[in-house]
């Protein structure tokens, strides 16, 4: 069965400052991976995904990940954090392509303080 | 393009009421999922469908739950006789039939209160 762990429910950093949100998979096969962003009573929004190709995946607002299947990590990264930034984001796994439930961590929830 | 549409957005029920959430996925958009996030948590995958047939109900509760896509209209997720550990913020998610550009959209929620 699959598995996705974010560590840390909660992030605050400053703005202009590195955005680092962590997230470990746990699966059988390499699965794909995505990042979600939900603001405030919004439904969620794809920041970015892995399927297969290039393990460094760029995605909107200025964020990208990595993927490394030596440790088993999807890691989200941000160079300068926004105000606009502040919203709760979501790591999530599928074993495949279309047709296939996503397993999400538990969210990291990001402050950005001014 | 219409995204995903998800009514009511909020939704109040007494215990023991029945609660039906709608969702019309994206245009040309033929499988549908549902998903559940609970106060403080993470969403949690209920059911998968797709026209007129449940493919994967693994997630959902075995009883007082159910769903469905039928061939025309929205899909249709319902509660029966809730009770207050049912409150939680429901969405509903579509995807195309095939393609490598595989993404699940999600609609905006409906937010179940249980009083």
């Amino acid at each position: 069965a699959q598995s996705v762990t974010q560590l840390g429910s909660h992030v605050s950093v400053s703005e202009g400052a590195l955005v680092l949100l962590r997230c470990n998979y746990s699966s059988s096969v390499p699965p794909y991976l995505f990042w979600y962003v939900q603001y405030p009573n919004q439904g969620l929004q794809l920041l970015l995904k892995y399927t297969t190709g290039a393990t460094l995946v760029k995605g909107i607002n200025g964020f990208e990940a990595e993927f490394k299947k030596s440790e088993t990590s999807f890691h989200l990264t941000k160079p300068s954090a926004h105000m606009s930034d502040a919203a709760e984001y979501f790591c999530a796994s599928s074993r495949s392509a279309a047709g296939n439930k996503l397993t999400f961590g538990g969210g990291t929830r990001v402050l950005v303080k001014p | 393009n219409a995204g995903v549409m998800q009514n009511p957005r909020h939704l109040v029920r007494r215990r023991g009421q029945e609660a039906r959430l709608r969702c019309s996925p994206v245009k040309g958009h033929s499988h549908v999922y549902w998903y559940r996030q609970l106060p403080e948590e993470g969403l949690k995958f209920m059911v998968y469908l797709q026209k007129e047939n449940i493919i994967d109900e693994s997630g959902m509760p075995k009883e007082r739950f159910s769903a469905e896509f039928p061939k025309e209209g929205p899909s249709i997720l319902r509660i029966q006789q809730v009770v207050r550990g049912d409150s939680a913020a429901y969405f509903c998610a579509s995807s195309p039939t095939h393609g490598q550009d595989y993404e699940q959209y999600f609609g905006p929620g409906t937010r179940l209160t249980v009083t």
